[in-house]
């Protein structure tokens, strides 16, 4: 089965501009997460969806980042203005449903540098 | 709240020796316990996950982690280390609640010396 798909990347923007990150997730994955990675550190979820629906996003920067996930497929991460400490490797997975007993499925992420 | 320590930031082992991570977490309950590497520019596999059972789990990659519940612990192991093993090892909790993420420790960078 195909993996979990982001893109782009490598993305490198300078602090108050904005940026976007997509994600295709496994077909048939209802489960989707957004986790930050910033370097040397382990990731931090920022949202959970479950199909189209919003399941956690209390450790996500609201003033400056949104996520949606329209039909309950594809999604994308939003940073709008973006500051230094957001550089960080921004992973995308999916799940067959919302439990930590689905496996997990990684994209590669986008390492996003802002100068 | 649940949380997970990995101790050791950085660990060396040479090609061929036995290798031992070290993850302890907080829980109220047995969790979900799970083992990730993560290479260079690339996104985090699977090595083995623990739900109940036997204690002494298999993975991928001649990988294996003991459940402790006496001691918190997740360790894992591996008895002969490969230069390809070289990576960054996450370990993650899991609660038994539908909708609650993986919680993930700050992991363990492996260098393989020859």
């Amino acid at each position: 089965e195909a993996g979990v798909a982001q893109s782009p990347r490598y993305k490198i923007i300078e602090k108050r501009q904005s940026v976007a990150f997509w994600c295709n997730p496994i077909s048939g994955h209802a489960t989707l997460y957004w986790y930050q990675q910033i370097l040397g550190q382990g990731p931090k979820l920022l949202i959970q969806f479950q199909n189209n629906g919003v399941v956690d996003d209390s450790q996500l920067p609201k003033d400056r980042f949104s996520a949606e996930r329209l039909k309950g497929v594809d999604s994308t991460l939003k940073i709008q203005p973006a500051k230094l400490e957001d550089s960080a490797v921004y992973l995308c997975a999916s799940s067959l449903d919302w439990g930590a007993n689905y496996g997990y499925t990684f994209g590669s992420g986008t390492r996003l540098t802002v100068v | 709240a649940q949380s997970v320590t990995q101790p050791d930031i950085h660990i060396t082992v040479s090609e061929g020796a036995s290798l031992e991570l070290r993850c302890n977490y907080s829980y109220g309950a047995t969790p979900y316990l799970f083992w990730y590497v993560q290479s260079p520019g690339q996104g985090l596999q699977l090595l083995l996950k623990y739900f109940s059972g036997d204690t002494l789990v298999q993975g991928i990659k001649g990988f294996e982690a003991e459940f402790k519940r006496s001691q918190s612990s997740f360790n894992l192991r591996k008895p002969s280390v490969h230069w390809s093993d070289a990576a960054e090892y996450f370990c993650a909790v899991g609660v038994r609640q539908a909708g609650t993420a993986l919680i993930f420790g700050k992991g363990t960078t492996l260098s393989v010396s020859s």
